[in-house]
């Protein structure tokens, strides 16, 4: 079946660091991706939807210029957390369409930061 | 916005046990799915149900479309101790492209 895969699956880094979470469709394309959010003991909240080769659309409520979305080709989206600070430690998951099938998840990226 | 309700938070059951948790929305939704998620790990699609009324099963999984399109139940029969984890309802709309709002959770422990 359809997989998404996310990179890395762990990352500690400094506050004011940027980081980069990768999110791929290994055997299908996916022209959407879609990036949550989810905090200890909580749900996952959707942050924004990213369209391949056109600006990604944004929840309410979350901003574009911290999270940077880049979703240059079919097969990959990247979440950029821009100057991280302690309060965006979370865990980031992606998921994908693919055709009539119900959105495939990744395993998520644990962000941690110090 | 779009707001789903999960029932019960928590639930202690004793294996062998059946399970049923509800999940009921202030809309109404085209699709509802149920996810499981363990820790540390993304969430598993269990059961997807596209009609109203429809009810679908998954091995010892049970799950119904409410006939409103506002809620949903998900029933687990003879509980076993690998269903441990993090229950979630979310509801989409017509396509696999549209949004998926989850509801904020039961979390599911099974004494053995």
């Amino acid at each position: 079946g359809a997989v998404v895969s996310q990179h890395p699956s762990r990352v500690i880094c400094k506050s004011g660091t940027s980081v980069k979470i990768e999110c791929r469709s290994l055997d299908f394309q996916a022209t959407t991706m879609f990036w949550y959010r989810q905090f200890p003991k909580q749900s996952l909240m959707l942050m924004a939807t990213s369209n391949e080769g056109s600006k990604a659309t944004y929840e309410q409520g979350v901003e574009k210029d911290k999270f940077l979305i880049n979703h240059a080709s079919l097969t990959l989206s990247t979440l950029t957390v821009t100057s991280a600070h302690p309060e965006d430690s979370s865990f980031y998951i992606c998921s994908a369409p693919s055709g009539n099938q119900p959105q495939h998840f990744g395993d998520g990226t644990r962000l941690s930061i110090l | 916005g779009q707001q789903l309700n999960q029932s019960p938070q928590s639930m202690f059951i004793q294996e062998g046990e059946d399970v049923s948790m509800n999940c009921t929305s202030s809309s109404i939704f085209n699709t509802w799915l149920w996810y499981k998620q363990e820790p540390g790990e993304g969430p598993v699609l269990l059961i997807a149900l596209y009609k109203a009324g429809e009810l679908t099963s998954n091995g010892r999984l049970t799950a119904q479309f409410g006939i409103t399109r506002k809620d949903s139940f998900l029933n687990i029969s003879a509980s076993i101790p690998s269903d441990v984890g993090i229950y979630f309802c979310a509801g989409q709309g017509k396509t696999s492209y549209d949004k998926v709002i989850f509801g904020p959770g039961t979390s599911l422990s099974v004494i053995p």
